[in-house]
């Protein structure tokens, strides 16, 4: 069975520092990671994905992630933390091994200060 | 460009009652799936559909049921409704042929009173 832990209920840092949100995963098979961002009331926004290649992903708005497979992790990072990132972050994992279902964490709150 | 499409945005029903929750999916897209979200939970997968076929199940109740049509649009039934059923209910759509990520529709927020 596939799942997926974000161990920090909420993320505390203040605005233009840098911020990580942590995930660590388990899947039996090749694991396709994502980063999902959700706004009070909103659906689930699409932030970034690993699948294959570079270790360093790029997604949208400045956020990016790193695929560590010894660790099994796939934190979400960002250099420069703006008050309007402050929202609720998912991250999620795919084996394309065992279907198609996504398995989310338990959600980070990342809440950024000016 | 065109995004996942869920109907209605809000549904009020009493216990016992039945709901339809529908939704459309990205157009081309041959996976859709359904998540139920409680109020500060992550969403649970509960099923999904790849090209019209249930292809997972999770821990969707017995009560519950959905299906895909022919024009890939999927619907959620949910019978003898009870209060904690109250959530919102999002559905998602894929390509499994492309890069694989999911889009989320806006969701339904169902109360159960």
């Amino acid at each position: 069975a596939q799942s997926v832990a974000q161990p920090e209920d909420q993320v505390n840092v203040a605005e233009g520092n840098p911020l990580t949100v942590k995930c660590t995963y388990s899947v039996s098979g090749n694991p396709y990671l994502f980063w999902y961002v959700q706004y009070p009331n909103r659906g689930l926004q699409f932030l970034l994905k690993y699948i294959t290649g570079d270790n360093l992903v790029k997604g949208s708005y400045g956020f990016e992630a790193e695929f560590n497979k010894s660790q099994t992790s796939f934190h979400l990072k960002k250099p420069s933390a703006l008050v309007s990132d402050s929202a609720l972050y998912f991250c999620a994992v795919r084996d394309y091994n065992a279907g198609n279902m996504l398995t989310f964490g338990g959600g980070t709150r990342l809440m950024v200060k000016p | 460009a065109a995004g996942v499409i869920q109907s209605p945005r809000h549904l009020i029903k009493e216990k016992r009652e039945t709901a339809t929750l529908k939704c459309y999916p990205i157009p081309r897209h041959d996976t859709v799936y359904w998540y139920q979200q409680g109020p500060g939970q992550d969403p649970q997968f509960l099923i999904s559909f790849y090209e019209k076929m249930q292809s997972d199940k999770g821990s969707i109740p017995d009560r519950f049921s959905a299906q895909q049509f022919s024009d890939y649009h999927s619907e959620l039934n949910m019978s003898s409704l009870e209060l904690g059923d109250s959530a919102l209910y999002f559905c998602a759509s894929s390509l499994i042929g492309g890069s694989g990520e999911a889009f989320f529709g806006q969701g339904t927020r169902l109360t159960v009173v």
